[in-house]
């Protein structure tokens, strides 16, 4: 069976230093794999998505930036936190065939608190 | 653009009561998919239901029911017999049907707390 996972659980960053989120899929090969955020009592925002090692989509501009150096892992970076990327980050994946159809299963997600 | 409005920001019910979580969407798609989540508090999105746009049947899982209407672009999440396990929050998601990656737009989600 297929299972995802992150981390850290639960990260707190001064302003001004780098982060790095880690996400690893297991179980499946080529999956979709996306990045989502959700800042407190707010809805889930997508950040990146990527269908393939070496590509990435960015829907909102910010300090964040994704990479997939590997088929099964997404990670999630900045080189300088903000206040304002304090929120719960989410990776999610879905078979590559099941594309734009199908249902996204999440990982138990990395708190981040930037002080 | 897409939008999921999810207008019940929390909602408490004593345990058994029956408690009905709207959403309402926006899409100019012809073809989309709609979706639930739970989160409970651990903070992982639990998926719970896909439908299509072309299926407007209900759709009935123990205790869950869906009921999907194109007529006023809704998809409301009723929980029968409500327990105390059902306390999470509860996000509708639509999904664009364009590009190769399901890209999900989310309500702000609804808090329902059970109390016995």
């Amino acid at each position: 069976s297929q299972t995802i996972h992150q981390w850290p659980a639960t990260l707190v960053q001064p302003v001004g230093s780098p982060l790095s989120l880690e996400c690893t899929v297991e179980g499946t090969s080529n999956p979709n794999l996306y990045w989502y955020r959700q800042a407190a009592g707010r809805g889930l925002q997508l950040l990146f998505y990527s269908i393939g090692i070496d590509q990435i989509s960015s829907e909102v501009p910010q300090n964040l930036s994704a990479s997939r150096p590997q088929d099964r892992q997404f990670i999630l970076s900045s080189k300088k936190l903000l206040l304002s990327d304090s929120g719960f980050y989410l990776c999610a994946w879905n078979p590559h065939d099941r594309g734009t159809t199908g249902e996204l299963f999440f990982g138990e997600g990395s708190r981040l608190t930037v002080l | 653009a897409q939008k999921v409005t999810q207008a019940q920001t929390e909602i408490s019910v004593v345990e058994k009561e029956d408690v009905t979580l709207d959403c309402v969407y926006e899409t100019r798609d012809t073809t989309y998919y709609l979706f639930w989540y739970k989160q409970p508090p651990s903070g992982e999105l639990v998926f719970l239901i896909r439908r299509n746009s072309f299926d407007e049947q209900n759709e009935i899982s123990g205790r869950y029911s869906w009921n999907f209407q194109k007529s006023t672009s809704s998809f409301n999440f009723t929980i029968t017999a409500s327990q105390v396990v059902d306390s999470a929050v509860y996000f509708c998601a639509l999904s664009e049907t364009t590009g190769t990656a399901s890209k999900l737009t989310f309500g702000t989600g609804t808090r329902l707390q059970v109390t016995l």
